[in-house]
């Protein structure tokens, strides 16, 4: 199994919801990442998790928040977002040495 | 902060034709991965190619194939025998320190019938 797989594919959500999305991988991989992406732009490094410890914050708002419940599962969660987080959020996995990373699908949020 | 630089944002080749990516980046790393992603219509981001910096051999892998210059901090991508399937955005994205992959601004490549 190669997959990244990420719940839901679309979102919908109002300013004062709240969400998660979710990022499954059973490769074995010990980093897993967020990655948002705005239309037309490259995908920007949001957090990283590094055996289930976050190593890396990228300065991301607070209305985001991040879980590795387990070595095989990620989690964004999300609260009182703006319009301006509209974007494509992209999960992704590795070995710890970031030799290759796998993507999920994404998940396309829009926020109203 | 790490910056990767992608020359051209759009090109468009025919069929069959040979189309070359350019990229360039800036670290302070020694010992660091680099690779291309595509990332179809679809949206999924698909590994094209991967080099290893200590290694001087050029990575290949099919008709996709880099040509890398550690001292220009030069990393280009050269796709022969082009396909419609090629169509995509090509993002270059070295891998700085721990994890931290960082993405070009991308070229949009388009393959023409």
């Amino acid at each position: 199994d190669t997959e990244v797989t990420q719940t839901p594919k679309h979102l919908v959500m109002g300013m004062t919801n709240k969400k998660s999305l979710k990022c499954e991988q059973h490769m074995g991989h010990r980093a897993m990442y967020w990655y948002k992406q705005k239309a037309k732009k490259p995908p920007e490094l949001m957090f990283v998790y590094s055996y289930e410890k976050l190593s890396i914050n990228e300065s991301v708002r607070s209305r985001f928040s991040p879980e590795c419940p387990n070595s095989s599962l990620l989690n964004l969660h999300l609260h009182a977002l703006q319009p301006e987080d509209s974007a494509l959020y992209l999960c992704a996995s590795s070995q710890v040495n970031g030799e290759k990373l796998f993507f999920g699908s994404g998940t396309q949020l829009s926020v109203l | 902060a790490q910056t990767v630089t992608q020359s051209q944002p759009e090109m468009s080749v025919q069929e069959a034709e040979t189309v070359t990516l350019s990229c360039t980046y800036d670290t302070s790393e020694n010992n660091y991965y680099l690779f291309w992603y595509k990332q179809p219509p679809s949206r999924q981001m698909i590994l094209v190619i991967r080099q290893e910096a200590y290694k001087q051999q050029n990575a290949t892998e099919n008709r996709f194939s880099v040509n890398f210059q550690k001292a220009a901090k030069s990393f280009s991508l050269k796709i022969s025998d082009s396909q419609l399937g090629d169509t995509a955005m090509y993002f270059c994205a070295p891998i700085q320190g721990a994890q931290k992959l960082v993405f070009g601004q991308g070229t949009r490549l388009t393959i023409n019938p």
